[in-house]
């Protein structure tokens, strides 16, 4: 079957706008995580969702970054009144439970 | 989670294994070491991981010393496509789920 897909590829926006981001996890992973990657750095954890339990949201940056997920399905990633160093690649991961994180190809956002 | 120490970057030729280290001091007894790499603009891709005995897959062996104070990733025949920056993880528990906390990784360029 598919991967994990992310959507847009790439988001350019005006610094103040709001971004979502979209992720469709492998069919039947019931854990996804969002970590971010500014340029030339390494992952960020930001949140992580498993099944029916209240998210890890203890890598969020501020209150301007929620997410949320819809079952075991698409998850959406917003930040609202972004700001230029929002600017990074969103990468999207979902697993099972005894086998690695898949991740998805990312979506690279760049605030003007 | 442990933190983990890995030199920036190395080299290797085509063909021949690459030894790629990496220092996890303080590592604790339930904690796993993982290896991700991240091929140029596509999201992280999982490699293998293991608690403390020495394992293999079709893509790479591991070797984690007796006191698991460190390890060491082995890619027997390296090709280009190999060409990747690699990170070292330590987490805990034996199941993908929680974060990945990743380091800045060994760039690794193999060369003709």
């Amino acid at each position: 079957g598919a991967g994990v897909s992310q959507s847009p590829s790439n988001k350019v926006t005006e610094k103040g706008k709001d971004v979502e981001l979209r992720c469709d996890p492998i069919s039947g992973h019931t854990a996804l995580y969002w970590y971010r990657q500014r340029l030339g750095q390494g992952l960020e954890f930001l949140i992580y969702f498993q099944g029916n339990s209240a998210p890890d949201k203890s890598g969020l940056p501020s209150d301007r970054f929620s997410a949320e997920r819809t079952g075991e399905s698409v998850s959406t990633l917003t930040i609202q009144r972004t700001q230029q160093e929002d600017s990074a690649v969103y990468l999207c991961a979902s697993s099972l439970v005894y086998n690695e994180q898949f991740f998805g190809p990312g979506t690279r956002l760049t605030v003007l | 989670d442990a933190k983990t120490t890995q030199p920036t970057s190395m080299d290797c030729a085509e063909g021949r294994a690459a030894n790629l280290p990496c220092n996890h001091s303080t590592i604790s007894g339930n904690e796993y070491v993982y290896w991700y790499r991240q091929i140029h603009s596509q999201g992280p891709q999982y490699i293998i991981h293991g608690l403390k005995n020495n394992e293999t897959n079709e893509m790479a062996s591991l070797i984690i010393t007796e006191d698991r104070k460190s390890s060491t990733l082995i890619l027997p025949h390296a090709t280009l496509r190999d060409t990747a920056v690699y990170y070292c993880i330590v987490k805990a528990g034996g199941t993908s789920y929680g974060k990945l906390t990743f380091g800045q990784g060994t760039i690794l360029t193999v060369h003709p």
